[in-house]
């Protein structure tokens, strides 16, 4: 069982080029969400989804474009890269939102470099 | 708006003493809290979660934590620390009133056990 699968692990960009995070869980879940963790910062949520079709704004959705074409992918876009962004980012998946309360399952991060 | 609160950036404790992280939470209805563990280069792992009645809460590896409502906290603890303990942890919480379907998390406390 694979659960939430990113790609790549590392990335180095620079300024203004773009470029896809892929996200994939394999375990049906409705809902996925990107987060960006950066030293003393903690998780800060960007997008979530609770189900194909459906996307909203988390709390620093700024640069970040997301969307939601079938239950397994997330797929996190950066349109023009900034140093700003440079960062540790993951993606999360979770049973049935409408649940409420069973547990995040997150994939193993990707870490992104901006120049 | 939800907020979560880790006061602490760092708690140093001895093995075989007990250890403790603090972590206090806002929200307009109901909370849901939650527990994670970070270890390097790793995702989050879900440790405990309190939906509602005990107040005492137990999880993975040992850890518990307490649900104040009066002081709207959720105090990670363990009564004997292993070194193996030392990782990344942070709290997090959702609105259980809410049909929303963000879940927020705090800074993060990174729990240091000595030998």
């Amino acid at each position: 069982n694979a659960g939430v699968t990113q790609t790549p692990k590392f990335q180095v960009l620079k300024t203004g080029q773009s470029m896809t995070l892929q996200c994939a869980q394999d375990m049906n879940h409705e809902y996925m969400s990107w987060y960006r963790q950066d030293p003393g910062m903690g998780l800060r949520l960007i997008h979530y989804s609770v189900g194909a079709g459906i996307t909203d704004q988390g709390e620093v959705p700024n640069g970040y474009n997301v969307s939601r074409s079938t239950t397994e992918d997330f797929p996190l876009r950066l349109l023009s890269a900034a140093p700003s962004q440079t960062s540790v980012y993951f993606c999360a998946s979770q049973k049935e939102p409408s649940s409420y309360n069973s547990p995040l399952h997150f994939g193993n991060g990707t870490r992104l470099t901006v120049t | 708006a939800q907020s979560v609160a880790q006061p602490e950036d760092q708690v140093n404790v001895a093995e075989g003493n007990p250890l403790t992280v603090k972590c206090t939470y806002s929200v307009s209805g109901n909370p849901y809290l939650f527990w994670y563990v970070q270890y390097p280069n790793r995702g989050l792992q879900f440790l405990l979660k309190y939906i509602t009645g005990d107040n005492l809460v137990k999880g993975s590896y040992g850890f518990e934590a307490e649900f104040n409502k009066s002081q709207t906290s959720f105090h990670l603890k363990k009564p004997s620390a292993l070194v193996s303990d030392s990782a990344l942890y942070f709290c997090a919480v959702r609105d259980a009133d809410s049909s929303a379907s963000k879940i927020i998390f705090g800074s993060g406390t990174r729990l240091s056990i000595r030998p």
